[in-house]
């Protein structure tokens, strides 16, 4: 079952602008990460930001993290044709178990 | 390190075929996981390894998938007989272990059930 839940679920921008998208889970966690899929390839880890942190940078990417809202987001800034992909946010539903949400899919456009 | 290796990157085959999907993770990781990607459904764990023994196979959808671990270095998913919705991305990942928090992907088999 999915306990991430991204929005939007597409996303279409054009070079050099940022793009945003979020995610709601429903049950506690420990942390939160994001992974990046492009097509026909398999998952690639973003970032990672736990329970008790608020934003994490990584490169152009930041993520926030509320735990009040369970809620997380993901912005890329200075967006390039190379950040086209779908991005998936993964909480943590067991020691070992990620529960993924359905992704949001990004097209930069040149 | 070359990373999570997958074969056949591509499957086509006929219904009632068997499928064997095979998989090495990363030499040194000690946990192993089948995933299976469908538009429908996203990507759902189907069986989770540690240390080449099977701790969680709750995702496997029937009878008719099996995997096994025989050593670190390799493990196989099969479904046999194989169906029409069967057809999907199928992904292995290797992890670490517990108190690591990173799961790498291979590069998936795209499986085409006719």
């Amino acid at each position: 079952s999915q306990q991430g839940e991204e929005d939007p679920q597409a996303l279409s921008i054009q070079e050099g602008e940022n793009a945003t998208m979020n995610c709601s889970y429903k049950t506690s966690i420990n942390n939160l990460q994001w992974y990046r899929q492009n097509s026909g390839r398999g998952l690639v880890h973003l970032i990672l930001i736990r329970s008790n942190e608020r934003e994490k940078h990584s490169g152009r990417l930041r993520v926030t993290l509320d735990t009040s809202k369970k809620s997380s987001s993901l912005l890329i800034t200075a967006s390039r044709a190379a950040d086209t992909a779908s991005y998936f946010c993964a909480t943590d539903a067991s020691d070992y178990k990620l529960s993924f949400g359905a992704g949001t899919t990004v097209t930069v456009r040149a | 390190d070359a990373g999570v290796i997958q074969s056949p990157r591509h499957e086509v085959t006929e219904m009632g075929q068997e499928v064997t999907l095979r998989c090495k993770p990363i030499s040194g990781h000690n946990s192993l996981f089948w995933y299976r990607q469908t538009m429908m459904r996203g990507l759902e764990l189907l069986i989770y390894f540690n240390n080449n023994v099977p701790i969680d196979d709750s995702g496997m959808p029937e009878d008719r998938f099996s995997a096994k671990m025989p050593n670190a270095s390799f493990s196989t998913l099969k479904i046999q007989p194989s169906e029409p919705r069967d057809s999907a991305v199928y992904f292995c990942a290797s992890w670490v272990g517990p108190r690591t928090d990173t799961q790498y992907f291979g590069p998936g088999t795209r499986l085409t059930v006719l």
